[in-house]
């Protein structure tokens, strides 16, 4: 696809449920990041992931959030034993991932999963 | 660690009127990478402008310039001819040389017909 995308655009659960976001980044990009965005706030980092390299999850806020990527394509976000404190919208962005002083890297956001956690 | 802040929570501005909007970030690394990004109400990011810590011209694009202090680490985002289409959110961003990107905590923009 042209952009990254998101699915799904809105999750309703019950608290105590797990639940499974999934982010298709743009093809060509080997980095990918993971924010959480509750509402009215800022963007907190969460996990990004690099190529091959091992990523780095120190933006999870506990044990329970916990996130996967296949080679350099599709994430998915996991979070288990839902609370209510996890209900925010969850947003994905990938870019080129190029490394060095003359390569910037813009972020390409997804449209977001807004999680509601009942 | 890298820090950004946006010390304006809420600002407001009146359609065709110039709004500055300030950001500092803290770092100890000399080349990185600043952004400010809009988050309208449809939550889309969308990267407004960008510039590079080795250039020392500041980055312009139609009706958004920066002006971008190295020295004072001051990364501020001013919109000439103000729009009612700039209502939004705005996020300052610093990436650094190990692709690492850490926001600001956004000032929402109101622009008043």
């Amino acid at each position: 696809g042209a952009g990254v995308s998101q699915s799904p655009s809105n999750k309703v659960t019950e608290k105590g449920k797990d639940v499974e976001l999934r982010c298709d980044p743009i093809s060509g990009h080997t980095a990918l990041y993971w924010y959480r965005q509750r509402l009215g706030q800022g963007l907190e980092f969460l996990i990004y992931f690099q190529g091959n390299s091992a990523p780095d999850k120190s933006g999870l806020p506990s044990d329970r959030f916990s996130a996967e990527r296949t080679g350099e394509s599709v994430s998915t976000l996991t979070i288990q034993r839902t609370q209510q404190e996890d209900s925010a919208v969850y947003l994905c962005a990938s870019s080129l991932g190029l490394a060095g002083v003359s390569s910037y890297n813009e972020q390409f956001f997804g449209p977001g999963t807004r999680l509601t956690v009942l | 660690a890298q820090t950004v802040t946006q010390s304006q929570p809420e600002m407001s501005v009146q359609e065709a009127e110039t709004v500055t909007l300030s950001c500092t970030y803290d770092t100890s690394e000399s080349n990185y990478y600043l952004f400010w990004y809009k988050q309208p109400p449809s939550r889309q990011m969308i990267l407004v402008i960008r510039q590079e810590a080795y250039k020392q011209q500041n980055a312009t694009e139609n009706r958004f310039s920066v002006n971008f202090q190295k020295a004072a680490k001051s990364f501020s985002l001013k919109i000439s001819d103000s729009q009612l289409g700039d209502t939004a959110m705005y996020f300052c961003a610093f990436e650094n040389t190990g692709n690492q990107f850490y926001f600001g905590t956004g000032t929402s923009l109101t622009v008043i017909p």
